[in-house]
């Protein structure tokens, strides 16, 4: 149980372009689904938190226009990058929690985002 | 300061060998505790959470101190398998849950 998929697993885009990255919670539903970033060699960091029915939290300098997210269900969340650039290539991982299972979060397989 | 700290490591071990992994965290607030294990290029895996009376599995120990907001992770005879990224984690209510990580402290064992 307890299992998080993300699509795409992996996505190479131009720069300019809008890229739509889906997290689902497959056996469970996730009260709260959280986007991370993590760049090479550094850890994870939190981009947002979100919650489902209500506008997502950012973290302090995430730009909320540029990583639009959207938890319109209790098993979905996606993430939008918007207008992607080159430093946005990164790799995207988003966590689900299970309101009946305490505090712990399951992982998503990331998504590698490169932009050309 | 950050909230999660840990040693920058990395760590060169070989196999056989004891290694300890120490985390600091800077809310008081935090309620939870964990150890993951992350391979390059994939998603953290959970290895372990972490209470106040310490827990054990197999060949890992982890502890918490909430007086000194300290975290470990001892892990003992040390395999060729577990290299890898070990990333201290706490989250909590006060922050809606959310779960902040230390920078991750990677490990080499050598044969």
């Amino acid at each position: 149980g307890a299992v998080v998929s993300q699509h795409p697993s992996w996505v190479i885009c131009k720069s300019g372009t809008s890229v739509k990255i889906e997290c689902r919670s497959l056996d469970f539903q996730a009260t709260t689904m959280f986007w991370y970033r993590q760049f090479p060699k550094q850890s994870l960091m939190l981009m947002a938190t979100s919650n489902e029915g209500s506008k997502a939290t950012y973290e302090q300098g995430v730009e909320k226009d540029k990583f639009l997210i959207n938890h319109a269900s209790l098993t979905l969340s996606t993430l939008t990058v918007t207008s992607a650039h080159p430093e946005d290539s990164s790799f995207y991982i988003c966590s689900a929690r299970d309101g009946t299972r305490g505090n712990e979060q399951f992982f998503g397989p990331g998504t590698r985002l490169t932009v050309l | 300061r950050k909230e999660v700290e840990q040693d920058p490591g990395p760590f060169n071990v070989p196999e056989g060998a004891t290694v300890a992994f120490n985390c600091t965290y800077s809310n008081s607030a935090s309620q939870s505790f964990f150890w993951y294990r992350q391979d390059c290029r994939k998603e953290p895996k959970l290895l372990m959470s972490v209470y106040s009376s310490g827990n054990e599995d197999g060949r890992f120990t982890a502890q918490l101190n909430r007086a000194s907001q300290y975290i470990s992770l001892l892990i003992r005879d040390s395999k060729l398998s577990d290299s890898a990224t070990y990333l201290c984690a706490v989250n909590g209510r006060a922050g809606g849950f959310k779960t902040i990580f230390g920078a991750g402290t990677r490990l080499f064992v050598k044969a």
